[in-house]
């Protein structure tokens, strides 16, 4: 089963433009929540995070929202730029005793800034 | 500093055959963590180390999967009679200290194992 879901495949904005990444979770026992962006044959790249006793975490360009109550989150970057583009994946980890440090990640979503 | 490498880059291996990646993390990082990712899906967890130990090796998909990390620094997964579904690119991941001190993991580029 898939815990965390990221359901759009691909998002294509204008650069300037405000781009919005959703990911969906499942699992109550979540409780910290990161964003990675990945270019094409390299590793993922951290880019925020935010923990569950927050709803907002801003750094720069990029927020990312946390929505518990419907476990939703959001990236938003503002304002988009072509070096913006690349796969974005949104993780989860577990609290508490549960929490071995291990990342659940979506099935990422790729973005496109046009110029 | 350096960040997290892998070697090799590329590996094309025959089926039935035994193979080994290697990981080395951002020096000073206690934790270590492998995982594989499926073209089209994102990274899946294998297995953590807290310093030399397996602290959660509940990814391993199987018994042909086997990882070490004899010294606390480099750590070598390995996978005897490999599988074509096996094929996937297989990441390693850092970060200073494990759970639940911090859960920024920073990635390497990453092998990709072609089992033909």
């Amino acid at each position: 089963d898939q815990q965390v879901k990221q359901n759009s495949p691909s998002l294509s904005v204008q650069e300037g433009r405000i781009s919005i990444l959703n990911c969906d979770y499942t699992n109550s026992m979540f409780d910290y929540f990161l964003w990675y962006k990945k270019y094409p044959a390299e590793g993922p790249t951290f880019l925020i995070s935010i923990s569950s006793i927050k709803d907002k975490n801003e750094d720069g360009r990029f927020t990312v929202f946390l929505n518990k109550s419907a476990k939703h989150l959001s990236l938003h970057i503002v304002p988009s730029q072509p070096g913006d583009s690349a796969v974005y994946f949104c993780a989860a980890s577990y609290a508490g005793s549960s929490n071995t440090g291990k990342l659940i990640f979506g099935q990422g979503t790729t973005l496109q800034v046009k110029p | 500093g350096a960040g997290v490498s892998q070697t090799p880059s590329n590996k094309v291996t025959e089926k039935g055959k035994y193979v080994e990646l290697r990981c080395d993390p951002i020096s000073g990082h206690t934790a270590l963590y492998w995982y594989r990712q499926s073209l089209g899906q994102g990274p899946e967890f294998l297995i953590y180390f807290q310093g030399t130990g397996a602290a959660d090796d509940s990814g391993l998909p199987n018994d042909r999967f086997f990882a070490v990390r004899p010294e606390g620094s480099v750590s070598t997964l390995k996978i005897q009679r490999t599988e074509r579904g096996d094929s996937a690119v297989y990441l390693c991941a850092s970060s200073l200290r494990g759970p639940p001190l911090t859960n920024e993991q920073y990635f390497g580029p990453g092998t990709r194992l072609t089992v033909t």
